[in-house]
């Protein structure tokens, strides 16, 4: 079965970086584009970022772009976010989710959290 | 990337039926068909119950379907039942190659 496991959360100061991952098992993840979703403490859900299958063509939300890289290892069947200059507002569970047809999130991992704080 | 809109709670009685709206603008539900609804329980992750506009992933109960008109999205939950007692989540391509969520939906069954 499809399984999606994040991990590399935790507390980090302003200013910080951070490199969140996602284990994917249970389907051949080089087949499928990967997204990050956030969703801070008691609110809803935001998109963060997209990532092809083929040909690696990346999107981002404009509230993260130029500080997040996403990334991925198809050998280690492996999404990554790379975050950089963190920032308060960025504290958040983040969610790893597979994209099945037109943008449509059909698995997604458990969350990681991120708190951002001094 | 403003998000979409939709009202804070709905709620129901066991066995009725409740309806969700989802509102965007003419750059994002309007244009395109790419419509999901996403429903979460307490301290979960979302679950895809809608995707394409009215499409059912499997698995999936039939109780649970969409439509939409115009920039408006519905989702329609027919046969409440307590299980449905979650908060929903509307998501639409904006066709700048990014993605838009509504702000979340609580249903409460009475």
């Amino acid at each position: 079965q499809v399984q999606l496991v994040e991990s590399g959360g935790g507390l980090v100061k302003p200013g910080t970086s951070l490199r969140l991952s996602c284990a994917a098992s249970g389907y051949t993840f080089s087949d499928f584009y990967m997204t990050w979703i956030r969703q801070a403490p008691g609110k809803g859900l935001e998109w963060v970022s997209y990532i092809s299958s083929f040909d690696n063509t990346i999107y981002y939300a404009d509230s993260v772009k130029g500080r997040f890289t996403i990334s991925r290892d198809d050998a280690r069947n492996s999404l990554y976010l790379q975050m950089n200059n963190l920032r308060a507002e960025d504290t958040a569970i983040y969610y790893c989710a597979r994209i099945e047809g037109n943008w449509n999130f059909d698995y997604w991992g458990q969350g990681t959290l991120v708190t951002v704080s001094s | 990337q403003s998000a979409l809109t939709q009202p804070a709670s709905v709620s129901g009685s066991p066995g009725q039926s409740i309806t969700i709206s989802c509102s965007g603008t003419s750059s994002d539900l309007s244009v395109y068909n790419y419509v999901s609804w996403y429903q979460q329980h307490p301290g979960k992750a979302p679950k895809l119950i809608i995707y394409d506009v009215s499409s059912r992933p499997s698995g999936v109960s039939n109780r649970f379907s969409g439509s939409k008109s115009g920039n408006t999205a519905s989702l329609t939950i027919s046969g409440l039942q307590a299980e449905d007692e979650a908060d929903y989540y509307c998501s639409s391509y904006t066709g700048s190659s990014t993605l838009v969520f509504g702000g979340g939906t609580k249903v409460t069954v009475l």
